[in-house]
């Protein structure tokens, strides 16, 4: 079965410094998302991207923050100036589009920030 | 505002007996409910999910859930308990026009004992 794949498993980086998650989402999947799960506490969303564009955003989606698909199987997610508080798992999903199909998640990249 | 209430933090069940994860949402018009299960290390797995029609929806690994719309509440459950049910479980719930995003539950550990 076609999964989401994301690298690394696990980040460690400097605050301050840039990072950035990669995923390949399932290949005829047109709708891609980012999410967050800071520890104990629940699953966010962040972004919804279709056609090279952010389709949805939420209110943790700030400027630091970019997505992009530069190629035609890789989605990323850029954090500008990583702070202590954006150390958190985070979760890249990807669907056909249906409203009525779920997402599919991948394992998750841990972001850890000293 | 849109929240997904799932009330147990663990729930504790002997293998083979039944086992019943709780959910309630509140979401305006008809929502889309979903259920996740997570296990270690791993990102999170779709179970089943409820569209329209019949109000009880059967998922993976013999799962089902009861959709029931005066209590706005979709139940996982599962008649008999594997010891390998062991895992983290979290409802889910978008609304059916409008939005991608899923909004998740707190999540439930499951523990089922030998």
């Amino acid at each position: 079965e076609p999964e989401v794949t994301q690298t690394p498993s696990h980040q460690v980086t400097q605050m301050g410094q840039e990072v950035i998650l990669r995923c390949v989402p399932i290949s005829n999947h047109l709708y891609f998302y980012w999410y967050r799960q800071i520890l104990g506490q629940k699953v966010e969303f962040l972004v919804s991207f279709y056609n090279n564009e952010i389709s949805e955003k939420s209110e943790i989606f700030d400027d630091q923050f970019s997505v992009e698909r530069p190629d035609g199987s890789n989605f990323t997610l850029k954090i500008r100036s990583t702070k202590l508080e954006d150390s958190a798992m985070y979760f890249c999903a990807s669907s056909t589009g249906d409203s009525n199909q779920p997402q599919h998640f991948g394992d998750g990249t841990r972001l850890s920030i000293l | 505002a849109q929240s997904v209430a799932q009330p147990e933090d663990q729930v504790n069940v002997a293998e083979g007996n039944p086992l019943t994860v709780k959910c309630t949402y509140s979401v305006s018009g008809n929502p889309y409910l979903f259920w996740y299960v997570q296990y270690p290390n791993r990102g999170l797995q779709f179970l089943l999910k409820y569209i329209t029609g019949d109000n009880l929806v059967k998922g993976s690994y013999g799962f089902e859930a009861e959709f029931n719309k005066s209590q706005t509440s979709f139940h996982l459950k599962k008649p008999s308990a594997l010891v390998s049910d062991s895992a983290l479980y979290f409802c889910a719930v978008k609304k059916s026009y409008n939005t991608d995003k899923l909004i998740f539950g707190t999540g439930t550990r499951l523990q089922v004992f030998p």
